[in-house]
């Protein structure tokens, strides 16, 4: 069975720009979640997505946003980036809603870097 | 608010020798608890996660780790340590009544010398 998948792996964006990160949970998982990790630092939940709904949602400024798919994929968005938004994005899957007792399994990540 | 803390940023340990990586957590209810490893531009793969029951989980690679409630802690240990486990470690809290999170600790970076 394929894991959790992430793309792109690496993308290099402006100042300003937008950018789209994309995750495919494994299959059966309905829950998604975004976490960036900034280098030197644990993980920072940003959001996670049950049956296309959000679930919950991290201390990140609105220039953030996600969602979920019929299909469970997800995509998470960040406008306006800024040089502090550079860090590794990381996706998990679990295949309950709100039941971190399960566990999450987590993507290789994308590695974003803002100039 | 849930938090986690990895006293130690550092650990050196020489091959063969015995691990332990220290975790304290703030919550006041009984929390999931989680250990992660992440070696370099990687991903998190999950050695461990308590839940309930016995207090002494035991995990892939060799890996176990002690809840211990008096003490708030959930400390990660190996016996004997093999130049692969070389990587960064990372403590986790969960809790139904922090919604749908995962609280990570800042890591522990784990090098071992031959």
């Amino acid at each position: 069975d394929a894991g959790v998948t992430q793309s792109p792996t690496h993308l290099i964006k402006t100042r300003g720009q937008q950018v789209t990160l994309r995750c495919s949970p494994i299959s059966g998982h309905k829950s998604v979640s975004w976490y960036q990790q900034v280098l030197g630092q644990g993980p920072q939940f940003i959001f996670q997505y049950y049956e296309k709904e959000e679930r919950g949602r991290g201390n990140f400024p609105d220039r953030f946003s996600a969602r979920q798919f019929p299909n469970y994929s997800s995509e998470l968005n960040v406008n306006a980036l800024l040089l502090g938004d550079s860090a590794l994005y990381l996706c998990a899957s679990s295949f309950g809603q709100g039941t971190t007792n399960y566990g999450y399994t987590f993507g290789s990540g994308t590695r974003l870097t803002v100039v | 608010a849930q938090s986690v803390t990895q006293p130690d940023i550092h650990i050196t340990v020489s091959e063969g020798a015995s691990l332990e990586l220290r975790c304290n957590y703030s919550y006041g209810a009984t929390p999931y608890l989680f250990w992660y490893v992440q070696s370099p531009g990687q991903g998190l793969q999950l050695l461990l996660k308590y839940f309930s029951g016995d207090t002494l989980v035991q995990g892939i690679k060799g890996f176990e780790a002690e809840f211990k409630r008096s003490q708030s802690s959930f400390n990660l240990r190996k016996p004997s340590v093999h130049w692969s486990d070389a990587a960064e470690y990372f403590c986790a809290v969960g809790a139904l009544e922090y919604g749908n999170k995962l609280v990570f600790g800042a890591g522990t970076i784990l090098r071992v010398k031959s």
